[in-house]
């Protein structure tokens, strides 16, 4: 079983906040991801990383910001909430030196509501 | 253009009642296919990794397949707590590393 952990669950902010939600995983993978996915749709990617200070854009990565300083913690930051951002955010992290190569374990996800 | 097309969109079954669902690929080279089962609220749980043509793989109830342009997940004699989102993912030997595509999902449901 993965250890992957997001925070909030659940969040309900107004248009305009900054929020970040927080992404941590004690598994030592060296990269890890950030989805949105709406219900019924795919994930959709919205940022990886590759290791510590390394960061890529996904498809939707226009409005979001991301940061790896530290190899467990890969924090996503929104500058600016609009209610277009309401949707379920979902992390996840993979190792290339384990046997099922690319393999992404998820974490619970932070399902969020903007006003 | 979609990478991954999933097949059917919701399937109900009955208790016991057997099925597959397919997932179709169009990537130009396939490093790996994966399956994952969502339950609603939840993050998606890793079930099989599937890497060549003709691979199999089991867990349980499940079966997992591979051709050169589709997958199978094979359900046997399910049970209602096997209802879930079931989800295709493949990785593309042509993306940037650590790139999955996924489909939309097949949501299945078992009812006794």
């Amino acid at each position: 079983e993965a250890d992957i952990y997001q925070t909030p669950r659940y969040l309900v902010i107004g248009t305009g906040k900054k929020i970040t939600l927080e992404c941590s995983q004690t598994m030592g993978h060296d990269k890890m991801y950030w989805y949105q996915q709406d219900p019924g749709m795919e994930l959709h990617l919205i940022h990886y990383s590759y290791g510590v200070n390394s960061t890529e854009k996904g498809d939707l990565s226009s409005e979001s910001t991301v940061s790896r300083i530290r190899t467990e913690h890969f924090p996503l930051t929104l500058e600016s909430a609009r209610p277009s951002h309401t949707s379920q955010y979902l992390c996840a992290s993979s190792d290339r030196r384990l046997a099922e190569k690319e393999t992404q374990y998820f974490g619970p996800g932070t399902r969020l509501l903007v006003l | 253009e979609d990478q991954v097309t999933q097949s059917p969109e919701a399937l109900r079954l009955q208790e016991g009642e057997s099925s597959s669902l397919n997932c179709s690929y169009t990537v130009s080279g396939l490093r790996g296919l994966f399956w994952y089962r969502q339950d609603p609220g939840k993050g998606p749980e890793f079930l099989f990794t599937l890497y060549s043509a003709g691979e199999e793989k089991e867990k349980e109830r499940l079966k997992a397949t591979l051709t050169k342009k589709e997958s199978f997940l094979h359900i046997t004699a399910p049970k209602p707590e096997d209802s879930a989102t079931y989800l295709c993912a493949v990785f593309d030997r042509g993306s940037t590393l650590g790139r999955l595509y996924f489909g939309r999902g097949t949501q299945l449901t078992v009812w006794p």
